[in-house]
């Protein structure tokens, strides 16, 4: 399929563990992002990959949350030691380049992400 | 601090009328302000956006309104129609704060036949 695709669709996962989240993006698209949408919330930033320089991580709502890209397409998403509170919709997006204002982002359908 | 506010949770309108979804923001560096478009289990899909330099854009049955001064934008949807129902993002960037997007809480549309 031509469109961001995202992996698992549903996790459960018990308090404490680890979970890995995979992205991959739209081929030829250099930018990358991950967003989250808790239950009654809008979408939320975590972190942002533009081509091969350092990504923009000041969403991260903690160090338990960490992300890679490698090769510049397939992203992973890992929450550590996960907590109820991480329970949400996780969101990836791509887009052209990840420059300039405005450029439209393509979302994946998400991982709903439940923490027991 | 929500910078980017969306004020009416639902609105709800009869098949043919005109929806009017409105958008509130604080940050006066955002240049660029999206519509998002989002149903169940499905990622938000694009619908339409509006540079700062603009005050009004339009695609077909979307129309989307900035304005400025009082850092409000609105979405309006003419004629609206049931496959419209859905959640609807207001979303922002700077561009001199990379691409990532700032949203709002959502405006859930619901179109009646």
């Amino acid at each position: 399929g031509a469109g961001v695709s995202q992996s698992p669709s549903n996790k459960v996962t018990e308090k404490g563990k680890d979970v890995e989240l995979r992205c991959d993006p739209i081929s030829g698209h250099t930018a990358l992002y991950w967003y989250r949408q808790s239950l009654g919330q809008g979408l939320e930033f975590l972190i942002y990959f533009q081509g091969n320089s350092a990504p923009d991580k000041s969403g991260l709502p903690s160090d338990r949350f960490s992300a890679e890209r490698t090769g510049g397409s397939v992203s992973t998403l890992t929450i550590q030691r996960t907590q109820q509170e991480d329970s949400a919709v996780y969101l990836c997006a791509s887009s052209l380049s990840g420059r300039g204002g405005g450029e439209t982002q393509y979302f994946g359908p998400g991982t709903r992400l439940l923490v027991l | 601090d929500q910078q980017v506010k969306q004020n009416s949770p639902s609105l709800s309108v009869q098949e043919g009328r005109i929806s009017i979804l409105n958008c509130d923001y604080t940050n006066s560096m955002f240049d660029y302000f999206l519509w998002y478009k989002k149903y169940p289990a499905e990622g938000p899909t694009f619908l339409i956006s509006i540079s700062s330099i603009k005050d009004k854009n339009e695609d077909g049955r979307f129309t989307v309104f900035l304005n400025k001064s009082a850092k409000h934008l609105s979405l309006h949807i003419v004629p609206s129609q049931p496959g419209d129902s859905a959640v609807y993002f207001c979303a922002a960037s700077a561009d001199n704060a990379g691409n990532m997007l700032t949203f709002g809480g959502g405006t859930r549309l619901m179109v009646k036949p």
